[in-house]
């Protein structure tokens, strides 16, 4: 049984970095044809991808997003953490970490998502 | 970069009547990486068909998908109670995952 879990901070303020766990079971990192991709949600608004890690190391990010982010893997704890810099308001949203089979490139497992506000 | 463009907005139906729902992409894409997701509110989002066309684990068979090239539909044969949410597509492609920005089905 595939499980994820994202955990964080709730609240951030301006120009500070966010760090977010995903805490995962039932599938490994290290030898599986699988990724652990980040996405968030704003209140009320669409879904929108961040970043991925594949089992193989290889890390898609959105471009739009590039150069705030960093995704990275820790297959003897389970976790995939992902960072990102320099927060704004605009960056309040609910985060999603998901599992995605390499061969489909579906979002199939979802975490529960933890809200990220960030305000001053 | 590819843009998805989900139709319509909203959609007010009553329980038992069909849903159609579309998803347009800006250019051509893959069929083998278009999925759908439903959304309620407060809770994650939940694989529905992936492949275009193909029912996610436990997924209940009046769910439906289909389309090719640039247009994709999503369909509910009879609505449940427990369907009327938020419905979103998304494709893989170039190393970027992209979402439509959602198509709400409501109880009329």
């Amino acid at each position: 049984q595939i499980t994820l879990k994202e955990s964080g901070p709730t609240l951030v303020k301006p120009t500070q970095t966010l760090t977010l766990t995903c805490t995962f079971s039932g599938f490994s990192l290290s030898t599986s044809e699988v990724g652990v991709g980040w996405i968030r949600q704003p209140p009320g608004k669409a879904l929108e991808w961040l970043a991925l890690v594949y089992w193989d190391d290889d890390k898609p990010y959105n471009p739009s997003l590039k150069s705030r982010l960093t995704i990275t893997k820790d297959t003897s704890k389970n976790h995939v953490v992902l960072t990102m810099t320099n927060m704004d308001p605009v960056d309040t949203a609910t985060y999603y970490c998901a599992h995605s089979p390499w061969s489909t490139r579906e979002f199939d497992y979802w975490g529960q998502g933890t809200l990220v506000t960030v305000s001053s | 970069e590819i843009v998805l463009t989900q139709s319509p907005g909203t959609l007010s139906l009553s329980p038992g009547e069909r849903a159609t729902l579309s998803c347009r992409a800006s250019q051509s894409v893959s069929s083998s990486y278009f999925a759908w997701y439903q959304q309620k509110p407060g809770q994650a989002p939940r694989l529905l068909i992936y492949g275009a066309s193909s029912r996610a684990t436990g997924i209940p068979d009046r769910f439906s998908g289909s389309g090719s090239v640039t247009d994709f539909t999503l369909t509910i044969s009879r609505l449940e109670p427990e369907d009327f949410a938020v419905y979103y597509c998304q494709h893989y492609g170039t190393s970027r995952w992209t979402f439509g920005q959602g198509t709400k089905v409501e109880i009329k």
